[in-house]
Formats: structure tokens, sequence, C-alpha cells
């Protein structure tokens, strides 16, 4: 079955890169998303990826697909306090006919260190 | 736009009741999709809604049960609560033919 694992804790500085990371199994993955969720609030939806492509840039938001090894990652630059949150990683099969289950990881707390 | 829209935002039931959580999705979006995220964990999908049926379902038991109106709104039914049934329920918009999905503010359930 499908699985999304990702790395529970990242702890940045200030103004410092971040990079998240995140592992799926599934192959027919069509679409791989970034979620951010601040305390006691819903999902955002950062950005995602198709999965014909090998990086997307959206301002100060970099994701990288590495389809061989399953592999995606998102880099924040000058990451800002602002920024301190739970990212979920999650990926759907979408077949183009319509929205379908999204599967997430467990999320990384990203903690910024002023 | 409002965006996604959920209500109540708090709900505290006990054992063995019913609840009814209730969504109203993102203007232009007719597919709606209802998650479970237990504390500490990511959300877990319960099931989607396209053109008033439900389209396809996670791993939950009968006891959840949904239902999407001529409008898209939707409504989240779960019957005989367990302690277990506590979390917050997000629900999440779509247009059909997008992979987006865009989540309202959840519904956070107590069951005491």
């Amino acid at each position: 079955g499908e699985d999304v694992e990702q790395s529970l804790f990242l702890s940045v500085r200030e103004g410092d890169s971040s990079v998240i990371n995140c592992t799926y199994t599934d192959s027919s993955s069509t679409y791989l998303y970034w979620y951010k969720q601040e305390p006691g609030a819903g999902l955002q939806l950062l950005t995602y990826i198709f999965s014909n492509m090998d990086m997307k840039q959206d301002q100060r938001l970099t994701v990288l697909l590495n389809k061989k090894d399953k592999h995606l990652s998102l880099r924040i630059a000058d990451t800002q306090t602002g920024d301190s949150a739970i990212y979920f990683c999650a990926e759907s099969p979408n077949s183009g006919a319509g929205s379908y289950q999204l599967t997430f990881g467990k999320g990384t707390k990203l903690s910024v260190i002023p | 736009d409002a965006g996604v829209t959920q209500s109540p935002t708090h709900l505290i039931k006990t054992r063995g009741q019913q609840v009814t959580l209730r969504c109203s999705p993102k203007s232009g979006h007719d597919t709606v999709s209802w998650y479970q995220q237990a504390l500490g964990q990511g959300p877990q999908f319960i099931f989607q809604y396209y053109e008033e049926e439900e389209r396809q379902r996670g791993n939950f038991p009968d006891r959840f049960s949904g239902h999407q109106f001529p409008n898209y709104s939707s409504e989240l039914n779960v019957n005989a609560l367990l302690l277990g049934d506590s979390a917050l329920y997000l629900c999440a918009s779509s247009p059909a033919h997008l992979g987006e999905q865009f989540f309202g503010p959840g519904t956070r359930l107590t069951v005491l």
C-alpha cells in the first residue's frame, strides 16, 4: 500500500535554508504536495509538483523530485520565525479524471531559532 | 472568496452519541473530501464526494457516512462515537479535474 515517510523534527537558525525530506512508495503517484499546518489550524497548500517534473520553484520555496528514488524535498530559503510549523508531504494518484485521496506523511515539525 | 469553511469549530460529545459536521467548499469547487487527523499524526482520508455521490472511501468503518448537497456543500456523520474518534476533522475541496485540495480550518471533536 501507499506510504509516505518524513523525519519528525528539524531545527534551523533564522536566515538559514531549511530542507525537509520525504519518501513515498506509490509509483503511480501523479501529484506530490507540500502543506503547512500552524498550531490549531487547518492545512495550507504551499506548493505541488507533477510527477513528470524534477523541480519547481516558487519564491522562497524549491521542490525537488527524484522519481527513481521516490524522494521529494522542500527547501525554504532565508527561513523566518513565521515559517515555524508542521510541514506535511502528501501524494495522490490523480488520474486526471478527478481528485482522489491524498496520502500524508506524519509531518515534520520545523522550529526556527531566532 | 471565503475559502473552505467548516462548522462547528469545536464539539464535545460522549461515547455512543452521533455527530454531524458541515463543510462549504471554496467557490468554483465541486469535489469535497474529508480527513481525520489524530493528535500528532498526518490526516487520514475518510471519503470523497463528487456529484452528490461517494466516489472513493478510505479505511474507515460504516459508522462514518457522508452526504453532498446540490450546492456542493457536504456533511460528515459519525454514529456510535468512540473515544478514538476524538480528532481534528478536516474538509478539503477541489475542482473536479485538478489535483490541488484546499483545506478548511477543521472541526475539533472531543469524545468523552
